[in-house]
């Protein structure tokens, strides 16, 4: 089956910076989803973004599906960005296959 | 307010027991979904269901088991054949299969 590979595991910032977090995919897609878990374990859909560019205030997000990839962007972060980021892709099977997520803390 | 309610939230149950797990929406979507996820680990498919009175196996249906009778209802069935029960379970729904889903608050099960 599809593989989903997101990275960097873990990431440590500090307020106010900026990141770069990657999904890379195994097969081609017909859909990709960006989630927010946050601390308590509720899932924020952030995009549907099967291809393109997006934006949502601070978070941005990229999916260039030819070279199986995405990127989430989150610019000047902020404390309450904490949490872990999951990718989500849908290839074909009418069901989302989940990343490995990116553990996200972002200090004071 | 639209949305999955999940319910409960919290779940203590002993070793050997059936327990049924809550999902209820009300976003008139036709596809739901079940998902499993472990500490510090991503989610896992259970079961999916892309219509009423239809559903399918997810990677790791085995010891669950769930109903599908009315469009905005979807249970799920942790039986005692579920080697390792105790998990964070989560509830989806989209529009159409393969749409933006929509997840509940989750249920936390503790196994005794």
């Amino acid at each position: 089956g599809i593989q989903v590979e997101q990275s960097p595991p873990d990431l440590i910032l500090q307020e106010g910076a900026n990141s770069t977090l990657r999904c890379n995919f195994s097969d081609s897609v017909n859909n990709l989803q960006w989630f927010h878990q946050n601390p308590w374990g509720q899932l924020i859909n952030l995009f549907y973004i099967p291809s393109g560019t997006k934006q949502n205030g601070r978070l941005s997000a990229t999916t260039v599906a030819t070279e199986r990839y995405s990127l989430l962007y989150i610019s000047s972060s902020q404390t309450t960005d904490s949490g872990v980021y999951f990718c989500a892709v849908e290839p074909g099977t009418y069901k989302y296959i989940f990343g490995t997520g990116t553990r996200l803390k972002v200090l004071a | 307010d639209g949305g999955i309610t999940q319910s409960p939230k919290y779940l203590f149950r002993k070793e050997g027991q059936n327990v049924t797990l809550s999902c209820e929406q009300n976003l008139n979507h036709d596809a739901m979904y079940w998902y499993r996820q472990d500490p510090g680990q991503g989610l896992r498919l259970i079961y999916y269901s892309q219509i009423v009175n239809d559903f399918q196996k997810g990677d790791i249906a085995e010891g669950y088991s769930v109903s599908r009778e009315k469009k905005e209802s979807f249970p799920l069935t942790v039986t005692s054949a579920q080697k390792n029960p105790t998990a964070f379970y989560l509830c989806a729904s989209s529009i159409a299969a393969s749409d933006k889903a929509f997840f509940g608050q989750g249920t936390r099960l503790t196994v005794v």
